[in-house]
């Protein structure tokens, strides 16, 4: 099994909806973040967390909102969807204890109509 | 505010030839990462560079760092088709012992028959 899943892969809505990407971890990392990734704009990050209890906003948080379940769960909520968050997102984690960087789970291609 | 910035954003190669990226950041930082993403999938690590002067290589890849200069540089000897993909190189920031990841733009590199 793969250590970092999101769900869905792929997700077409329409403006306005509200929408949840949901990442789950099996590396028992502490530290969580999602980014999103357009081209020629590289990966931004969006939130990031320590812990359960420590979530923070990251480059471009406005028009997102997250939730840390637990340690192993970190999903990133889209309010009111617009065009303009149309990307692909990635769920990432990391153990500093390692020094290895972060790993990326499979990414979610957002469309919004 | 951490910048990271590659350069080139895109650089088409034939085989056979060598290049370097070139990855500058802004601030001060105690590591940098390369990472490969392939069309329509995730990132993958490819070096980890933890004090200045760390030098790592794999196959026809060679990463070095200078901290001082705040440059890293990914060279490629003789390049090879498979070597097409898209790199990026990422910064830790250091704000009051947190780490968060930070990415440069990205280059996308095509390896010519």
């Amino acid at each position: 099994d793969a250590d970092v899943t999101q769900t869905p892969r792929n997700r077409i809505t329409k403006t306005g909806k509200r929408i949840m990407l949901e990442c789950s971890q099996t590396k028992g990392h502490d530290r969580m973040y999602w980014y999103r990734q357009d081209p020629g704009l590289g990966l931004r990050l969006i939130y990031y967390s320590f812990d359960v209890k420590d979530i923070n906003k990251g480059e471009i948080s406005d028009g997102y909102s997250v939730s840390r379940q637990a340690q192993a769960k970190f999903s990133l909520s889209l309010e009111s969807a617009i065009p303009n968050q149309t990307a692909l997102y990635f769920c990432a984690t990391s153990d500093p204890g390692t020094s290895l960087g972060v790993v990326f789970g499979p990414g979610t291609r957002l469309t919004v109509t | 505010e951490l910048k990271v910035e590659q350069n080139p954003l895109f650089l088409s190669m034939q085989e056979g030839k060598n290049y370097t990226i070139y990855c500058n950041y802004s601030t001060t930082s105690d590591r940098l990462y390369w990472y490969r993403q392939d069309p329509g999938k995730s990132l993958e690590s490819l070096f980890v560079l933890l004090s200045n002067g760390a030098v790592k290589q794999e196959g026809r890849l060679m990463a070095s760092l200078d901290t001082k200069a705040r440059l890293s540089t990914l060279h490629i000897t003789a390049a090879v088709h498979d070597l097409s993909a898209t790199y990026f190189c990422a910064v830790d920031r250091t704000t009051s012992g947190t780490y968060k990841y930070i990415f440069g733009t990205g280059t996308r590199l095509k390896v010519l028959a």
